[in-house]
């Protein structure tokens, strides 16, 4: 079975930019999480996404956003970069996102400058 | 709101040795408990996961952690290092109630790591 996948692998933008990400679940797997990793604030929890409808959110400015389409695949969207952007973008992905474990994929590391 | 604590930001030990990485939680009910691994350049590997069914529990690579609800702890333990362990280790914590809706779903907390190096 093939795993989580995340398109683009690296992306350059600059500040006041916008960028759109992409991640495919693992086949089955209707839940699909975000997370944001940085050097200072660590792994920290963006939005997560079952059945098209964003079930849960974490504590991120309304320049974060995603959705999720009828075959699972999710994508998240930042406007305005701002340089704090800069990180490590990993999508999980999960069979109900609850108890189940999650699956993450390699990530799509987002350089602002 | 629920936290998860790894004691060590850096753990080093030499090839061989017990390997011991520490993970507390904050919460009055047992979360269900996680620990990845994470090697440069790419994404988290799930190791091994406690969902209350054992508190011993085996994982891969020779991982095993223990859940001691007195403790609120859940450390990884690996009996002898190799070289290949090198990586960064994070302890998550899961949903406390798989019914408690939008404040829960699909939300894993992380600790803030422990890189682990390994020497020859």
């Amino acid at each position: 079975k093939a795993g989580v996948t995340q398109t683009p692998r690296y992306l350059i933008k600059t500040r006041g930019q916008q960028v759109t990400l992409s991640c495919s679940p693992i086949s089955g797997h209707r839940s699909v999480s975000w997370y944001q990793q940085t050097p200072g604030q660590g792994l920290q929890f963006l939005f997560e996404y079952f059945s098209e409808t964003q079930r849960n959110k974490g504590n991120f400015p309304g320049r974060f956003s995603g959705r999720q389409f009828s075959n699972s695949r999710s994508e998240m969207n930042v406007s305005t970069l701002e340089l704090g952007d800069s990180a490590l973008y990993l999508c999980a992905s999960s069979l109900a996102g609850q108890s189940n474990e999650q699956f993450f994929g390699p990530g799509t590391r987002l350089t602002v400058l | 709101a629920q936290s998860v604590t790894q004691l060590g930001s850096h753990v080093s030990v030499s090839e061989g040795a017990l390997v011991l990485l520490r993970c507390n939680y904050s919460s009055s009910v047992p979360p269900y408990l996680f620990w990845y691994v994470q090697y440069p350049n790419q994404g988290l590997q799930l190791l091994l996961k406690y969902t209350s069914a054992a508190t011993l529990v085996k994982g891969i690579n020779g991982f095993e952690a223990e859940f001691k609800k007195s403790e609120t702890s859940f450390h990884l333990t690996k009996p002898s290092a190799h070289m290949s362990d090198a990586a960064e280790y994070f302890c998550a914590a899961g949903p406390i109630n798989i019914n408690a809706g939008g404040t829960s779903y699909g939300k894993l907390t992380f600790g803030q790591g422990t890189i682990l190096t390994v020497h020859p």
